[in-house]
């Protein structure tokens, strides 16, 4: 069975300094990782994933997230957070099964920037 | 990229009734998810319902409580039935796209008196 731990239920961050949102996971077999963002009254929309490949995956609003197999870790960073980067952020992990599109999520990082 | 609408977006109702979600997509998909978001909780797999087929449902989640109609490529709806304060969640309906990516509706906010 899979599981993922996001540690941080709330980061707050000053406007323009970096973050790193955190997210471990547990899995026996290979896994395909995503970062997902809800803002504030929205549905959830893809960030970034990781399927195979380079493991710096780059996303999208400047995010980017690393996927460390030895660690089973999957952060999630960006250089410089802006006002409209408040949001939920989970992390999310599917087996490695082509076809299955069933995710296991995270609890979920409440982002809020300071500004 | 797939859009789908989802209503109603919000609702409060009282202990013991049941309440319709629906989920309309602009596309065909196979698969359609429905998702449960507690309060300060992660999102959980209630079930994948496919057309044509009895839906899946997930360790916890049981057809008489969470009954579902898929009956189309583009539709489908799922009842929270006989509902109590515990039931209060964000339920969010989901489809598959290329590359292992889902796209999610805005999701319904259910509170139960």
């Amino acid at each position: 069975a899979q599981s993922v731990t996001q540690l941080d239920s709330q980061v707050p961050v000053f406007e323009e300094a970096p973050v790193e949102l955190r997210c471990n996971y547990s899995s026996s077999v290979s896994v395909y990782l995503f970062w997902y963002v809800q803002y504030p009254n929205q549905g959830l929309q893809l960030l970034l994933k990781y399927l195979s490949g380079s493991t710096l995956v780059k996303g999208i609003n400047g995010f980017e997230a690393e996927f460390n197999k030895s660690q089973t870790s999957f952060h999630l960073r960006k250089p410089s957070v802006h006002i409209s980067d408040t949001a939920e952020y989970f992390c999310a992990v599917s087996d490695d099964d082509f076809g299955n599109e069933k995710l296991t999520f995270g609890t979920g990082t409440r982002l809020t920037i300071i500004p | 990229s797939a859009v789908i609408s989802q209503k109603p977006s919000r609702d409060i109702c009282q202990r013991g009734t049941s309440l319709t979600i629906q989920c309309q997509v602009d596309s065909q998909v196979t698969m359609m998810f429905w998702y449960r978001q507690q309060p300060g909780q992660s999102l959980t797999l209630i079930a994948t319902a496919n057309q044509g087929s009895e839906a899946t449902y997930e360790s916890g989640f049981v057809i008489d409580k969470f009954p579902i109609s898929r009956p189309n490529l583009t539709f489908s709806t799922l009842t929270v039935s006989n509902m109590s304060p515990e039931d209060s969640s964000i339920y969010l309906c989901s489809v598959g796209g290329q590359g292992k990516k889902l796209f999610f509706g805005s999701g319904t906010q259910l509170s139960v008196l």
